[in-house]
């Protein structure tokens, strides 16, 4: 069974802090993404990558790091955390160009 | 950036009744996908489309996407408690690779 983790599903940060998410993928996929998710708003990309080492800005990278040392594990880093950064943090993964993209449950981060 | 505006954005139906979403944009998709969302976890694939008029079913939903690949629909008929969730359209432009263009999300409650 295929499976993306995220390392935490609840978190709660104060203002300034940094903060890593991390996510896993066991499916060998070579692109991975990270979304958040705002009601009303639907998902919106905030970085991708398509090979280790290797990161893509989308669009809404302010404020925003990744990392991909490995294949399998993408992290999305807040350098300081702002408490507009409170959101649902979502990590995917896919084959390939315009295949189906496997997310993981999520991350719930709150900035008091 | 593409935008891609879902409507209704909340739907409140009683259990074997009938229901549209709608997907629409101004853009030209290659593909789109839906995906289906329910509380705690991640976005799954119901469906992807790839070309103008093309017409899908799975089981009860069935999947529409525009002539021109700008727009598309989901419909459900008869629908159930189970089917309560999340939709989100997301569509994949020409030049953007692997990334997709979330659309805003439909919350669709059936009571039962």
């Amino acid at each position: 069974d295929v499976k993306v983790t995220q390392s935490s599903r609840y978190l709660v940060k104060r203002t300034g802090e940094k903060v890593f998410l991390e996510c896993v993928q066991d499916m060998d996929h070579e692109n991975m993404f990270w979304y958040r998710q705002d009601p009303g708003l639907g998902l919106r990309l905030i970085y991708f990558s398509y090979d280790v080492k290797m990161k893509e800005k989308g669009d809404i990278p302010e404020g925003y790091s990744v990392s991909r040392e490995k294949k399998e594990r993408f992290s999305l880093i807040l350098e300081s955390a702002s408490t507009n950064q409170t959101s649902m943090y979502l990590c995917a993964s896919s084959l390939g160009q315009g295949l189906e993209q496997f997310f993981g449950p999520g991350t719930r981060l709150t900035v008091l | 950036t593409q935008l891609l505006e879902q409507s209704p954005q909340f739907l409140s139906i009683q259990e074997g009744e009938n229901l549209t979403v709608y997907c629409n944009s101004s853009s030209v998709f290659s593909s789109l996908q839906w995906y289906r969302q329910e509380p705690g976890e991640g976005p799954v694939l119901l469906v992807t489309v790839v070309t103008g008029g093309e017409v899908k079913k799975l089981k009860r939903l069935t999947f529409q996407f525009g002539d021109a690949r700008k727009d598309s629909s989901l419909h459900i008929t008869a629908a159930q408690p189970g089917d309560t969730g999340l939709y989100l359209c997301a569509g994949e432009g020409k030049s953007s690779g692997d990334k997709l263009t979330f659309g805003t999300g439909t919350r669709l409650a059936v009571r039962p």
